[in-house]
């Protein structure tokens, strides 16, 4: 009954190698989200989609970059990982609109950069 | 811009108990949206409640309520009857009503629930 996927659940990569992080949704939502989450913290909010208009958070690197074919299906790319990009990160949806603001999230993708 | 507040990092009850947990916020916005999120360890992030800010009454689902104080933005969550699945981080966030669904988190409290 998975709403919301991420693959793979763990990943590992070597310092600056090119790694892809996926999600797709069964939700029909519009608007996808990715998050950054490091240890014991709050998820940090990395870009979003209104459908396929791509929104940037001014503070995120442009090491990390995103696409999304469809509807249902994001990619969230990290050009050259480094060591400090280790963390979980998020996809998450949702509806647009006041009244439809709940996201939903994936279980997440843990990333780690040897 | 919205501000969230935490001030318990670490918190633990017995299971069966009641514990509350502290939000505080900051916003300049006359209509918002106030929500509690849990991150149980390795599962994901699922809503908890949520509350309408222009609603005065107290939104409540289940064993979960909250205490929300428009004047002194605050936003306290209530778990009655603990039990060993209540056991996550339980991030406070904040949304503005009409420019879009971004959320600003609280920088979370760990709940843990001993048996």
């Amino acid at each position: 009954d998975a709403m919301v996927i991420q693959n793979p659940r763990y990943q590992v990569t070597q310092f600056g190698k090119p790694v892809t992080l996926s999600c797709s949704q069964t939700l029909n939502h519009n608007v996808m989200y990715w998050y950054q989450q490091k240890s014991s913290q709050a998820p940090k909010l990395l870009f979003h989609y209104y459908d396929k208009d791509f929104n940037n958070e001014a503070d995120t690197p442009d090491n990390f970059q995103s696409r999304r074919p469809n509807t249902s299906f994001c990619f969230l790319d990290i050009r050259s990982p480094g060591l400090g990009d280790a963390a979980m990160y998020l996809c998450a949806t949702s509806e647009e609109g006041p009244g439809k603001n709940i996201q939903y999230f994936g279980a997440g993708t843990r990333l780690s950069v040897l | 811009a919205q501000t969230v507040t935490q001030s318990q990092p670490e918190m633990s009850v017995q299971e069966a108990e009641t514990v509350t947990l502290s939000c505080t916020y900051d916003t300049s916005e006359s209509n918002y949206y106030l929500f509690w999120y849990k991150q149980p360890p390795s599962r994901q992030m699922i809503l908890v409640i949520r509350q309408e800010a222009y609603k005065q009454q107290n939104a409540t689902e289940n064993r979960f309520s909250v205490n929300f104080q428009k004047a002194a933005k605050s936003f306290s969550l209530k778990i009655s009857d603990s039990q060993l699945g209540d056991t996550a981080m339980y991030f406070c966030a904040a949304s503005r009503y009409n420019a879009g669904n971004m959320l600003t988190f609280g920088g979370g409290t760990r709940l843990m629930v001993k048996p």
